[in-house]
């Protein structure tokens, strides 16, 4: 079935330090691939998306890019910060008429001074 | 515009009673879903509604309900609560897929967070 696949966190960085939280999924067709983030308290926000192969999403130096042959959609930022601190999901909207995102369970982002 | 408003944001229930969330979507979105979270479950489905109709559910019992007004607000109702359903309760609203240019993406509110004593 659809699935979802991220990395276990905490993920634990120094501020400046290079992230890449990995992010695989198991579907059929083309789905279009999402990263959601939570700041502590509050609800999920869209931080990027793609929609089609090769595609690359980008917002406030996060990156991720649709690998088709690979199946994953792995989020990478070259310098985080501590107000970076979150928790990331990956999600994916498949193409059969679904309504509803498959959510991965989340990474945690822990980002020290 | 306005986002989606959940209210409450805090409460606080004891087992055996019922409470009830409530959901504003952003104006114009007809579909709106909700999940629950919980560290060791994550992010869970429960339902989702448009235009009044429930067109998707997750796998809850049926203590868990909803509806969805005409104004496309919706309210979701857990009776007889147990500890376990202690969680942060997100509402997300987006424009049917249907509609043009809409590729999926939700919008959530910052949730109702329910402790059971």
């Amino acid at each position: 079935g659809n699935s979802v696949t991220q990395m276990e966190g905490p993920v634990t960085l120094s501020e400046e330090a290079f992230l890449t939280i990995n992010c695989t999924y198991t579907a059929t067709g083309y789905p279009s691939l999402f990263w959601y983030v939570q700041y502590p308290g509050e609800g999920l926000q869209l931080l990027l998306k793609a929609t089609k192969a090769d595609d690359k999403g980008s917002n406030k130096g996060f990156e991720a890019t649709y690998r088709k042959e690979t199946t994953s959609f792995h989020l990478e930022k070259g310098s985080v910060q501590v107000s970076d601190s979150a928790v990331y999901f990956c999600a994916f909207l498949g193409t059969g008429g679904s309504y509803i995102p498959t959510f991965g369970r989340g990474t945690s982002l822990i980002v020290h001074p | 515009k306005a986002g989606v408003t959940q209210t409450p944001r805090y409460l606080i229930k004891t087992r055996g009673q019922q409470v009830t969330l409530s959901c504003s979507p952003i104006s114009g979105h007809r579909s709106v879903s909700w999940y629950q979270q919980t560290p060791g479950q994550g992010l869970q489905f429960l339902f989702e509604y448009f235009s009044e109709t429930q067109r998707n559910k997750g796998n809850f019992p049926g203590r868990f309900s909803g509806r969805q007004f005409s104004n496309s607000r919706s309210e979701m109702n857990v009776s007889t609560l147990e500890l376990g359903d202690s969680a942060l309760y997100l509402c997300a609203s987006s424009l049917d897929r249907l509609a043009g240019g809409s590729t999926g993406e939700l919008f959530f509110g910052e949730g109702s967070r329910l402790t059971v004593l």
